[in-house]
């Protein structure tokens, strides 16, 4: 079990450029959550999927920000025009379903993105 | 939505004393908290959680404390040594939605 895979684990972009971060869950898990950490903000939840499926986005700021999940075995976070305070480490959980065995959110190490 | 605040932002202790971190939450809906510990540069590593039918969890050197009434719930970490040295984070959950709600973190340092 190599756990949750974020690729790539730092990335700068300039400001105006688009960032694509990547996650592949741990195999099994069908939930799938982005949070975001920063100094200022403490971790914030993004959004999450169930089975693929986006569930809730209610934490994404809306007009730059995107996410998907075109199979079980990954997930992407895309951000447009990137600007300063983007700048952030992306951390991608997965777990299973929460009616499941186990509750537990198990998190990669972090995508940290540096918006210059 | 919930709230979760995490009284400690740091915490510094003796090895081989006890570690005590708190955090209450505001929705009485919640019924699932866990904690999670961060070393420099790297993700959250779950270390304990309790659900709320139950008021106290342990494993091993940790201690899981839930008081429903007050919505507080706290991490003790008995014995410290300085490889628990790290950012600890407690969440909590209502049921039925997965979401985590975090706090904002306790940086603890054991010293030698």
């Amino acid at each position: 079990n190599a756990g949750v895979i974020q690729t790539p684990r730092h990335k700068v972009t300039g400001k105006g450029q688009e960032a694509t971060l990547w996650c592949e869950p741990i195999s099994g898990h069908s939930a799938v959550f982005w949070y975001r950490q920063t100094i200022v903000q403490g971790l914030e939840f993004l959004t999450y999927f169930r089975n693929q499926a986006p569930i809730d986005d209610s934490g994404m700021p809306k007009e730059r920000f995107s996410a998907q999940m075109p199979n079980q075995s990954h997930s992407t976070l895309k951000i447009q025009s990137t600007q300063p305070q983007d700048s952030a480490v992306y951390l991608c959980a997965s777990s299973l379903p929460y009616w499941g065995a186990s509750y537990e959110q198990y998190f990669g190490p972090g995508t940290r993105l540096t918006v210059l | 939505g919930e709230k979760v605040e995490q009284h400690e932002s740091t915490l510094s202790v003796r090895e081989g004393d006890s570690a005590v971190i708190n955090c209450t939450y505001t929705d009485t809906a919640s019924s699932y908290f866990p904690w999670y510990k961060q070393e420099a540069g790297k993700g959250l590593h779950f270390v304990i959680d309790i659900r709320s039918n139950v008021d106290r969890k342990q494993s091993q050197r940790l201690i899981v404390l839930l008081d429903k009434k007050a919505k507080r719930f706290s991490l003790h970490i008995t014995a410290t040594q300085p490889e628990d040295s790290a950012i600890y984070f407690c969440a909590a959950r209502m049921p039925n939605y997965n979401v985590l709600y975090f706090g904002s973190g306790t940086k603890l340092t054991v010293e030698p």
